[in-house]
């Protein structure tokens, strides 16, 4: 069964220094987000992607973050200067597309990534 | 800003017990996902409920999606220790946002054999 998946699994940075998470979304899939949750709290929305563009993004995602898909797969979140709050798990989900039924309403998530900023 | 409030946040049973957790909002939903999350790992897709009264049966677990789509239950039946997970209940707005999901803090199950 398709998944998505998510590198690494861990990774661990300095106060200040800039990271990329790696997503690949569902092949054929053609929305794509960026959540996280921080330990003990519930997943929190960050960034939605259509079309090589950033569709909505919440108040976390401020200008230390951004996103890309810069090949036919890959779909990353960088974060320039990190934060000791950006310390959390990073979760990918991809949607196929906006067909009326629950397939298109679905977010399929990756396994995630947790990010520890010391 | 819309919330999802899911009761209870913990449950602890024995194996073989039925239970019911819920998802409630005052917030209309265009859809409503469940998830299960084990300890370190993503969300895996349970089911998604799009109709107002909908009721979606997977083996044990039955999920109903209220007629006003505000809220929505998760039935178990006879219970096992494989059940033991946290239940997060997920909402896609109707009006507004068309992308993000709004997440609750989550059912923690536990299921003693």
């Amino acid at each position: 069964e398709p998944e998505v998946t998510q590198t690494p699994s861990h990774q661990v940075t300095q106060m200040g220094q800039e990271v990329i998470l790696r997503c690949v979304p569902i092949s054929n899939h053609l929305y794509f987000y960026w959540y996280r949750q921080i330990l003990g709290q519930k997943v929190e929305f960050l960034v939605s992607f259509y079309n090589n563009e950033i569709s909505e993004k919440s108040e976390i995602f401020d200008d230390q973050f951004s996103v890309e898909r810069p090949d036919g797969s890959n779909f990353t979140l960088k974060i320039r200067s990190t934060k000791l709050e950006d310390s959390a798990m990073y979760f990918c989900a991809s949607t196929s597309d906006w067909t009326s039924g629950a397939q298109g309403e679905t977010q399929y998530f990756g396994p995630g990534t947790r990010l520890l900023v010391l | 800003t819309q919330l999802l409030e899911q009761s209870p946040q913990f449950l602890s049973i024995q194996e073989g017990e039925n239970l019911t957790v819920y998802c409630n909002s005052s917030s209309v939903f265009s859809s409503l996902q469940w998830y299960r999350q084990e300890p370190g790992e993503g969300p895996v897709l349970l089911v998604t409920v799009v109709t107002g009264g909908e009721v979606k049966k997977l083996k044990r677990l039955t999920f109903q999606f209220g007629d006003a789509r505000k809220d929505s239950s998760l039935h178990i039946t006879a219970a096992q220790p494989g059940d033991t997970g946290l239940y997060l209940c997920a909402g896609k707005n109707s009006g507004g946002s068309n992308y993000k999901l709004t997440f609750g803090k989550g059912t923690l199950l536990t299921v003693n054999p």
